[in-house]
């Protein structure tokens, strides 16, 4: 069976700190990979995908991520972090069977602080 | 324009009742999904239709019943409720079901007392 662990629940910082949540996957079978955010009170959005090509992926907002298939992970980074990326942070798989369906870890919630 | 609208946004009841929560979606997707989200915010699928079929029925009680009357409705009826039933509820499409960017709605926070 696939699974995802965000190790971290929360994560504070100071604002314009750095910033990595940590994502690890297990799957026997390829998958895609995802960063979603949950702004308060609000559903989620995709932040960042990999589905192939180059490990790194970026988001509009500054978020990158990479796949690491030896350590089978996708962590998420930022280099300076603003106020306003407040929010929880998902970690997905898509499994790459019939079902398609998305696998999510725990969330970790990244909270910045002036 | 919300992409994907759920009613409504917070619904209070108590147990024993029955209570539906509506979803529509203007993406013209074919793929629309229910979750549901606990209170140590672990969000897990629970149904899936693709073009008004249901695709992925996850171990849920029979108790919950989507309904799909068409393409960019998914509605989730749950009759007898209980308080474990209380969470965030998220509806979601995708533009089929094998292309997996989802786009949520807002959700629908449940309270059974």
């Amino acid at each position: 069976a696939q699974s995802v662990t965000q190790l971290d629940s929360q994560v504070p910082v100071f604002e314009e700190a750095p910033v990595e949540l940590r994502c690890n996957y297990s799957s026997s079978v390829s998958v895609y990979l995802f960063w979603y955010v949950q702004y308060p009170n609000q559903g989620l959005q995709l932040l960042l995908k990999y589905l192939s090509g180059s490990t790194l992926v970026e988001s509009i907002n500054g978020f990158e991520a990479e796949f690491n298939k030896s350590q089978t992970s996708f962590h998420l980074r930022k280099p300076s972090v603003h106020i306003s990326d407040t929010a929880e942070y998902f970690c997905a798989v898509s499994v790459l069977d019939s079902s398609y369906k998305l696998i999510f870890g725990s969330g970790t919630r990244l909270l910045v602080r002036p | 324009d919300t992409a994907v609208s759920q009613t409504p946004k917070y619904l209070v009841t108590q147990m024993g009742n029955d209570k539906s929560i509506k979803c529509e979606q203007n993406l013209g997707h074919d793929t629309m999904y229910w979750y549901k989200q606990d209170s140590k915010k672990f969000l897990k699928i629970m149904f899936s239709y693709n073009n008004k079929e249901l695709i992925i029925n996850e171990t849920v009680p029979n108790r919950f019943s989507p309904k799909s009357p068409d393409k960019a409705h998914l509605n989730l009826h749950i009759n007898s409720l209980e308080l474990g039933d209380s969470a965030v509820y998220f509806c979601a499409s995708s533009q089929d079901f094998s292309y997996n960017e989802q786009f949520f709605g807002p959700g629908t926070r449940l309270t059974v007392l």
